[in-house]
């Protein structure tokens, strides 16, 4: 079957930096996408990998590797609006998208 | 640039009945998808519509539910008749290259008593 794996929940200290991993089985890759959702809203995007390495977007990076079927989401310089579930999600062979279950970060002053 | 609408943004009906959502993709995205989110659960995928056609429907849960694009434009998915287990967030998304990014719409919650 296609799963993907993420811890339900972390926890970290507003300035801090936080690695959120993902691991992934799937039928097929075709890139692996990072999405924040606040509570009640609707995911919005924050990457996409498709080759292997380190992708920096500001405070935000993410990192893949396909040969592990993993990636990471690390956020820099934590801040309270950080607070959200990190949704890793995979497209399969048949474009498909595979979502984790999420992982709830809660940040700390 | 008006964003993925979708409505209502929260119907509370009771079992039994029908309730259908809608969905307006950012004008000229081909590809519509359809999730939905159970509390505590994660996203699952519903359906997949490339202009007008069903490119996958593998995710539909059972024939209660019905989903549309007529003209390829705006996209409705009925829920006849609802049930308990029905209750969620359905997320509808549209994309304009298939490795591009998801673009969401607000979510349609739904809620059967």
């Amino acid at each position: 079957g296609q799963n993907i794996d993420q811890p339900t929940e972390m926890t970290a200290t507003e300035g801090a930096i936080v690695q959120i991993n993902c691991t992934y089985q799937t039928s097929g890759f075709n890139g692996l996408f990072w999405y924040q959702q606040h509570a009640g809203e609707a995911p919005t995007f924050l990457s996409y990998n498709v080759l292997d390495g380190l992708e920096e977007k500001g405070r935000f990076s993410s990192f893949l590797s396909r040969s592990k079927g993993y990636s990471y989401l690390l956020l820099k310089e934590l801040q309270m609006k950080d607070s959200a579930s990190y949704l890793c999600a995979v497209t399969d062979s048949n474009y498909q998208l595979i979502w984790g279950a999420g992982t709830k970060l809660i940040i700390k002053p | 640039e008006a964003g993925v609408t979708q409505f209502p943004s929260h119907s509370v009906i009771e079992k039994g009945q029908t309730v259908t959502l809608r969905c307006d993709p950012i004008s000229g995205h081909d590809n519509l998808y359809w999730y939905r989110r159970v509390m505590g659960k994660e996203i699952k995928f519903l359906l997949h519509f490339v202009k007008e056609s069903k490119q996958d429907e593998s995710g539909m849960p059972n024939n209660r539910f019905l989903a549309e694009r007529t003209g390829g434009t705006y996209s409705t998915l009925k829920v006849q008749p609802a049930e308990l287990e029905d209750s969620g967030v359905y997320f509808c998304a549209s994309i304009l290259a298939i490795t591009g990014e998801l673009f969401f719409g607000e979510g349609s919650r739904l809620t059967v008593l």
